[in-house]
């Protein structure tokens, strides 16, 4: 079975411009979640989408949205942005929308703005 | 403010020896933790979790010990072996199921 796949791999952006990126879920999962990593934060999450809805937010601006598809696949969007939004993102897919649904998670895109 | 907390950026290890990794938390409606391991360049893999409902949860050289009253857990690896060098993050989850990580503990198992 093929594991999660995000495109791109790697992004340069500039400060003002938007950026999309895309999620690829695992064959028959209907959920997938949106992280952003930097450097001594951790994982921060972003959204979660099941069967086209986001059913959980965390706590970014609204520049961060994203959507989800009807075959599962997902994208997120940065619109304006910062030179903060520099981070690895990550995106993980599972069955179903429940903590004990194992997380599997992509490479990453790792995007930088100058 | 970090819900989940890694005190302890770095770990080196012989290797044989037991891995200790730590973990805390402040939120007492979490209910669900788990572990992960990220190597460079790829996606963190899950590697065990635990229910609040329980204090131990093992699965060969790893074992996960939960402290709900010092809201306190742990990930112990015997015997600890150069391929478990790698980045290792907790996570924790309430009812609403969003998982909160946190900010990775380096381990280094040396040969």
């Amino acid at each position: 079975k093929a594991g999660v796949t995000q495109t791109p791999r790697y992004l340069i952006k500039t400060r003002g411009q938007q950026v999309t990126l895309s999620c690829s879920p695992i064959s028959g999962h209907r959920s997938v979640s949106w992280y952003q990593q930097t450097p001594g934060q951790g994982l921060q999450f972003l959204f979660e989408y099941f069967s086209e809805t986001q059913r959980n937010k965390g706590n970014f601006p609204g520049r961060f949205s994203g959507r989800q598809f009807s075959n599962s696949r997902s994208e997120m969007n940065v619109s304006t942005l910062e030179l903060g939004d520099s981070a690895l993102y990550l995106c993980a897919s599972s069955l179903a929308f429940r903590a004990e649904e194992t997380q599997y998670f992509g490479p990453g895109t790792r995007l930088l703005v100058l | 403010d970090q819900q989940v907390k890694q005190n302890s950026p770095s770990l080196s290890v012989q290797e044989g020896r037991i891995s200790i990794l730590n973990c805390d938390y402040t939120n007492s409606m979490f209910d669900y933790f788990l572990w992960y391991k990220k190597y460079p360049a790829e996606g963190p893999t899950f590697l065990i979790s635990i229910s609040s409902i329980k204090d131990k949860n093992e699965d060969g050289r790893f074992t996960v010990f939960l402290n709900k009253s010092a809201k306190h857990l742990s990930l112990h690896i015997v015997p600890s072996q150069p391929g478990d060098s790698a980045v290792y993050f907790c996570a924790a989850s309430d009812s609403s199921y969003k998982l909160i990580f946190g900010s990775g503990t380096r381990l280094l198992v040396r040969p």
